[in-house]
């Protein structure tokens, strides 16, 4: 199984400022067919489902507002929220569907400092 | 819009067994793989299994904690997934999502989710 390790647990940022969550696969997920990381990025937030944020890596879901960014490329990825917001506060989790079963991070809690 | 409408959670003594529904709107469910995720109490996210679309055979793939257990299987005439649970553990303890997944992901969308309690 492809382990998905984030850093850090959790962090605190004050309003308006940057976050940046990191995620490392324990190895390639990228998918040779059409040259794509297949790496997405979750947010939940308390009492929640998750919501999907981005796939590909970087391609941003509809709806998202674009304070919210992916990037990576080998084995390490980032999610980064550019300003933050109150209602940003929530637990982010990464997850590679390139191979089964596919595999979530334990996930980073963002919290208002 | 897409909906996701799990139901059938509850408390299950250990070794017993549940059924779980999922009943999906919005988009053209055969096309969709589903899958289900659980989540225990105030723990991260962990993949259940998934069934791929009919067109696909509907194969199946499972999670090692579940394998041999758990049964995934899909009714398209009713736009419904449905997840059979056996021999219940307290470990199964959590809520588990209903999710589809739409060429984006496995999981683009989630249902709310139904609470899943084994315990004696």
């Amino acid at each position: 199984d492809i382990v998905m390790t984030q850093s850090p647990d959790s962090l605190a940022v004050s309003l308006g400022e940057r976050a940046t969550i990191n995620c490392k696969s324990s190895q390639s997920v990228l998918y040779s067919s059409n040259n794509r990381y297949l790496l997405g990025w979750y947010q939940q937030k308390p009492g929640q489902p998750p919501k999907l944020l981005i796939y590909w890596a970087s391609t941003r879901e509809s709806g998202v507002p674009d304070r919210f960014s992916g990037s990576g490329s080998g084995t390490d990825f980032t999610l980064t929220i550019s300003s933050l917001q109150a209602e940003d506060v929530a637990v982010y989790y990464c997850q590679q569907y390139y191979s089964t079963p596919p595999t979530f991070g334990q996930g980073t809690k963002v919290a208002i400092k | 819009e897409v909906h996701l409408v799990e139901s059938g959670g509850g408390l299950v003594k250990p070794g017993g067994s549940l059924r779980l529904s999922c009943a999906a709107s919005g988009f053209t469910f055969s096309d969709a793989w589903m899958t289900w995720v659980r989540q225990a109490p105030g723990k991260g996210l962990e993949w259940v299994g998934r069934i791929k679309r009919t067109s696909q055979d509907g194969t199946t793939d499972y999670a090692a904690p579940v394998k041999g257990r758990f049964s995934i299987s899909r009714d398209d005439s009713k736009n419904t997934l449905y997840l059979q649970m056996t021999s219940l553990k307290t470990e199964d303890t959590a809520m588990y999502y209903c999710s589809a997944g739409m060429g984006k992901t496995d999981t683009d969308y989630w249902g709310q989710g139904t609470l899943v309690t084994v315990s004696s």
